[in-house]
């Protein structure tokens, strides 16, 4: 199993640029969600998905849109990225089987906005 | 604004030494986790209280909650060189279902 895969691991894009972060994860959990996290502010949830074809806002979802292609897949878009976007983003996925409640990371996205 | 918020935000001890952290949270939960961050990688799950239990062990890991009081900790026992990271508590909301990270205590273990 890759667990929680993310691509890509870094990109630099202009302000006024759109681009799709994508995320998949093996797992075959219901659960998908998208962290951004900033230098002392810990991680900020963006978006989440709760099953396939179901989306929510979570903390700071302005600027973002998001996709749950299927139950393995779940991308996030900026339409037009803004230098306040520049950060780390996170994807995870969420088991509740047997007991445990735990999330999954992937390795992160490095993004910069200049 | 979060629901989980850590203190100490830093914190530097001596190998061997305890290290313990908070958290706080402030809406019902249906159970409290604590998350470990290596400098520029993804988190790890640590261990997970639910809210029916006060107290739980892991190895050199030990949490308590404290629900009257919307608030955890974390104690490391015997800290090493390599528990140094940043830790997170995260709370599952008992309303809606995500969970939510607080901004992380910066654990250093000098060796």
């Amino acid at each position: 199993n890759a667990g929680v895969t993310q691509t890509p691991k870094f990109q630099v894009l202009k302000t006024g640029q759109s681009m799709t972060l994508q995320c998949a994860q093996d797992m075959n959990h219901n659960s998908m969600y998208w962290y951004r996290q900033d230098p002392g502010m810990g991680l900020r949830l963006i978006y989440y998905s709760a099953s396939e074809g179901t989306t929510d806002k979570g903390e700071v979802p302005n600027g973002y849109n998001v996709s749950r292609l299927n139950k393995r897949e779940f991308s996030l878009r900026l339409e037009s990225a803004a230098p306040s976007q520049t950060s780390v983003y996170f994807c995870a996925s969420h088991s509740q089987r047997g007991g445990r409640d735990t999330q999954y990371f992937g390795p992160g996205t490095r993004l910069t906005v200049l | 604004s979060q629901q989980g918020e850590e203190d100490p935000q830093a914190l530097s001890i001596q190998e061997g030494e305890n290290a313990t952290m908070n958290c706080s949270y402030k809406t019902s939960i249906n159970n409290l986790q604590w998350y470990r961050q290596n400098s520029g990688r993804g988190l790890v799950h640590l261990i997970l209280i639910r809210s029916n239990e006060r107290e739980k062990h892991s190895g050199r890991l030990r949490v308590t909650l404290d629900t009257s009081k919307k608030s955890s900790s974390l104690l490391i026992t015997a800290s090493r060189a390599a528990d140094t990271a940043s830790y997170f508590c995260a709370t599952h909301e008992t309303s809606y279902d995500k969970v939510i990270f607080g901004p992380g205590t910066s654990l250093s273990v000098i060796p």
